[in-house]
């Protein structure tokens, strides 16, 4: 199993749809997780962090479920600048300054 | 404000040929500093990371090396680079967990 593990996609979604994604991880003593988005050719920007009790930042929102061991983004009434990859980010417990990154969820909206 | 500079943005180099990317971060002092490589359809891999000037940290055994000559540059090279070298090739720098990155080589090995 990959320590995270994301669907490839490409999601394809009209603007104004609602989209969400989830990544799974095989670590239960990970603390800390973050989706980042990346165009194509640039490099990645954090997006969020996502806490245990759940973070929203305008039509993004992003859970935790320790249980099951995966996170999520949610993304609503999207635009299509939201047209980008997606990567789960996940702190490894092997150093100190480890992230373990998954390869991404491609996003294309169509208007 | 804090700014991360990486060069150059493209290259394309032949097998057996050396390398040098060059990373430099302003507005902050003694960063953690990263080299990260992304190839197509795989996650970020860690090269190497630094906490200070001449602490280095390798994080996989490969064909590249990391100095660190000043508190805000971080350099990657290689003497002889190999087609497996080719990618995305990121340096990145943290104020804590968080990760900020320049904006990356594409390096092709022919």
């Amino acid at each position: 199993r990959k320590e995270v593990e994301q669907d490839p996609g490409p999601f394809n979604v009209p603007e104004g749809a609602t989209v969400a994604f989830n990544c799974t991880y095989s670590n239960s003593a990970s603390q800390s997780f973050f989706w980042y988005r990346q165009d194509c050719r640039k490099e990645p920007k954090l997006l969020m962090s996502v806490y245990s009790s759940g973070n929203e930042d305008g039509r993004f929102t992003a859970q935790l479920n320790r249980a099951s061991q995966y996170i999520s983004l949610l993304i609503r009434d999207s635009k299509l600048s939201d047209s980008a990859t997606y990567l789960c980010v996940v702190e490894g417990t092997d150093s100190n300054y480890q992230l373990i990154w998954g390869a991404g969820t491609k996003l294309i909206i169509k208007p | 404000s804090q700014t991360i500079h990486q060069w150059p943005a493209t290259l394309v180099q032949p097998v057996g040929s050396p390398l040098s990317l060059e990373c430099t971060v302003e507005g902050t002092s003694n960063p953690n500093l990263y080299w990260y490589r992304q190839a197509a359809g795989r996650g970020l891999q860690l090269l190497f990371y630094s906490v200070g000037i001449g602490q280095i940290s390798s994080e996989v055994p490969q064909n590249l090396s990391a100095s660190r000559p000043q508190d805000r540059q971080f350099i990657l090279s290689s003497k002889k680079l190999l087609l497996s070298d080719s990618g995305f090739y990121l340096c990145a720098w943290s104020p804590g967990e968080k990760l900020f990155f320049g904006s990356g080589t594409q390096l092709s090995v022919l």
